[in-house]
């Protein structure tokens, strides 16, 4: 079965720094979506991208942060100044449609 | 789109009984709804979904209520499964592609 899979699981970097989350969409999906969970709290919608472009983003989703498809698998985030604050588990995700969206598993991010 | 505070409540149920997980949601103007399952350490599964013109919707073991005029999304599990044992999230989605997250339930199943 299909699955949307993320590099690395685990990113520690010192604040400041940039890093670029990586992902693998499911091939025939044409919706990608990056959403952020804070330990213990709810999944936040970061942004959505179609058609090699933002579709949508949330007031986290400030200057900061950026969204790549650089080909025509990858889907990058890319946060070019990291906080403290940043530090989460970082999920991606993609649909056929603008609906059933699957998820992957994750990539935690701790800042120092 | 922020219906649910940062509180997870958690729904013990005994192993075969029905399970009824409840959702609250803000934004009148959603138009489609899903029910997420998270287990620990894994991303969000998808459940099931529904639009908002209908009011219930149906999968395996799994239904759906949606109540527009309260604002309110239930998911029913029946005959509930120690696998069933995950924290469950709705989400609403609003304008083209954004999609808001509750706070989650913990259902905890009892063998």
């Amino acid at each position: 079965e299909p699955e949307v899979t993320q590099t690395p699981s685990h990113q520690v970097t010192q604040m400041g720094q940039e890093v670029i989350l990586r992902c693998v969409p499911i091939s025939n999906h044409l919706y990608f979506y990056w959403y952020r969970q804070i330990l213990g709290q709810k999944v936040e919608f970061l942004v959505s991208f179609y058609n090699n472009e933002i579709s949508e983003k949330s007031e986290i989703f400030d200057d900061q942060f950026s969204v790549e498809r650089p080909d025509g698998s990858n889907f990058t985030l890319k946060i070019r100044s990291t906080k403290l604050e940043d530090s989460a588990m970082y999920f991606c995700a993609s649909s056929v449609y603008r609906g059933e969206q699957y998820f992957g598993p994750g990539t935690r991010l701790t800042v120092t | 789109g922020e219906s649910v505070g940062l509180h997870l409540p958690t729904l013990s149920v005994q192993e075969g009984d029905n399970s009824i997980i409840n959702c609250a949601y803000s934004n009148s103007a959603s138009d489609y709804f899903i029910w997420y399952k998270q287990e620990s350490g894994k991303g969000p599964q998808f459940i099931i979904d529904i639009r908002s013109n209908m009011d219930k919707r149906q999968g395996q073991r799994v239904t759906v209520l949606l109540n527009k005029t309260v604002k309110h999304l239930s998911l029913q599990i029946a005959a509930t499964q120690p696998g069933d044992s995950a924290v469950y999230f709705c989400a609403e989605k609003e304008n083209f592609n954004k999609f808001y997250f509750g706070s989650g339930t913990k259902l905890n199943v009892k063998p």
